[in-house]
């Protein structure tokens, strides 16, 4: 258990209903990350967060997609009129934020998403 | 743009043996390199980081090399064990994000 928390851990849903995901990063951790990995790949970086600020998106994440992180402690990830295709493990990683060279990033447990 | 490529992509090895996975990355300027474990529909959990001044790290079975001339790391598990089976990832640090190989999913034979 690294301490970054997911709920839900599955989630199935039939196609174009929306999704929330929430994500609960290690309490002193500055930085939040949302990563998508699809059946035989590795993760892929989706968007993150410094404190409140959504830094960076991936051109993957469309507007479908929306990640808020209101208070810089938790985040949650939404959505929009699912497809099949967003069929994935959604992995949320936190952390400080300091110089890239010592900066690890802990990963959670993912949320299984299945869309029918 | 940095890739992260990992060699083979599966592996079935007889239980006790020792064994080698491969990763290779494009771009040599790499701040560390980082192994993760992930066992089937689970997250993913941190074997090894090796900071690009060193050449390897070790825990326990496992020891991780890296040549960053040459832009690889190998992860090489001592006497495999049944509970080994996963799949392992290699991945570097690219502006403040992480870029992850396809991984090698490991079947350790009992």
């Amino acid at each position: 258990d690294t301490g970054v928390s997911q709920d839900p851990r599955h989630k199935i849903t039939k196609r174009g209903q929306n999704v929330t995901f929430r994500c609960d990063p290690i309490s002193e951790h500055n930085r939040l990350y949302w990563y998508r990995q699809t059946l035989g790949q590795g993760p892929e970086f989706l968007t993150y967060f410094q404190n409140e600020a959504q830094l960076e998106k991936s051109r993957l994440l469309s507007d479908r997609f929306s990640a808020e992180r209101p208070k810089g402690s938790f985040s949650t990830l939404e959505i929009q009129r699912t497809e099949q295709g967003d069929s994935a493990m959604y992995l949320c990683a936190s952390s400080f934020g300091g110089f890239p060279s010592t900066d690890t990033q802990y990963f959670g447990p993912g949320t299984r998403l299945t869309v029918l | 743009k940095q890739e992260v490529t990992q060699i083979p992509a599966a592996l079935s090895v007889p239980e006790g043996e020792n064994l080698v996975l491969n990763c290779s990355f494009t771009d040599s300027a790499i701040y560390n390199l980082q192994w993760f474990r992930q066992d089937p529909g689970k997250g993913l959990t941190s074997l090894l980081l090796i900071q690009s001044s060193q050449r390897e790290q070790t825990s326990g079975r496992l020891n991780a090399s890296l040549d960053k001339s040459s832009g690889r790391s190998t992860l090489y598990i001592a006497a495999s064990q049944p509970g080994d089976s996963a799949t392992y990832l290699c991945a570097v640090p690219r502006d403040d994000k992480i870029i992850f190989g396809k991984g090698t999913r490991l079947h350790i034979l009992p």
